[in-house]
């Protein structure tokens, strides 16, 4: 079974400075990952996406995630934090298609907290 | 754009009540799901649907029911109503994936938080 681990529960950083979120996953063959961001009140919003191909993929609002095999990690990076994106980040893992799996059976992790500091 | 529209926003049960929490979308989508997000857990499916008619379980349907009658609409049912059930609810939808891929983007809704006492 897919699974997904965010071990930053609260992260607080200074606007401006450099941002990375954690993520590690546990799954038998080439993952499907995915960043989400919630704001708060507000439902999840795709920020990227990983399938295949190159192994860095950038995503909306300068935020890019790099796909490491070896380390079962896809991480979230942006190189200056601005105060609009606290809000709290999930990573999840996505299974292909199937004949067993009729639809996107996305495994969420338990996301990670950003804020921001002025 | 409407995209996917959930209501209520908040609701308080009394343990062994039950409610229906409505989810609409307007973007023709095939696929809908409903999730439940509890501090620190992420999200975890309770049901989806690939299409009108057809629902299947997730990873935590207990005490819920869904239909699926109409592409829009994909409304949930809570039976009878526990304190395990407080949570936040999420309804989204999604077209199918491009040939073997996994769906590549869900819409969520903004949300229902649910108290049972």
């Amino acid at each position: 079974a897919q699974s997904v681990t965010q071990p930053d529960i609260h992260i607080t950083v200074s606007e401006g400075a450099s941002l990375e979120l954690r993520c590690n996953y546990s799954y038998g063959a080439t993952p499907y990952l995915f960043w989400y961001v919630q704001s708060p009140g507000q439902g999840l919003q795709l920020l990227l996406k990983y399938f295949s191909g190159d192994t860095l993929v950038q995503g909306i609002k300068g935020f890019e995630a790099e796909f490491k095999r070896s380390q079962s990690s896809f991480n979230l990076r942006k190189p200056s934090v601005h105060w609009s994106d606290a809000a709290e980040y999930f990573c999840a893992v996505g299974a292909p298609r199937s004949a067993n799996n009729a639809g996107n059976m996305l495994t969420f992790g338990g996301g990670t907290r950003l804020m921001v500091k002025p | 754009n409407a995209g996917v529209t959930q209501t209520p926003k908040f609701r308080i049960l009394k343990i062994g009540q039950s409610m229906t929490l409505q989810c609409t979308q307007d973007m023709n989508h095939n696929y809908m799901y409903w999730y439940r997000q509890d501090p620190g857990m992420g999200l975890k499916l309770i049901y989806y649907s690939v299409g009108a008619g057809i629902t299947d379980k997730g990873e935590v349907p207990n005490g819920y029911n869904v239909s699926r009658s109409t592409t829009e609409d994909f409304p949930l049912r809570l039976e009878l109503a526990a304190p395990s059930q407080t949570s936040v609810y999420f309804c989204a939808s999604s077209l199918p994936g491009r040939q073997i891929a996994t769906n590549e983007k869900l819409f969520f809704g903004s949300g229902t938080q649910l108290s049972v006492l």
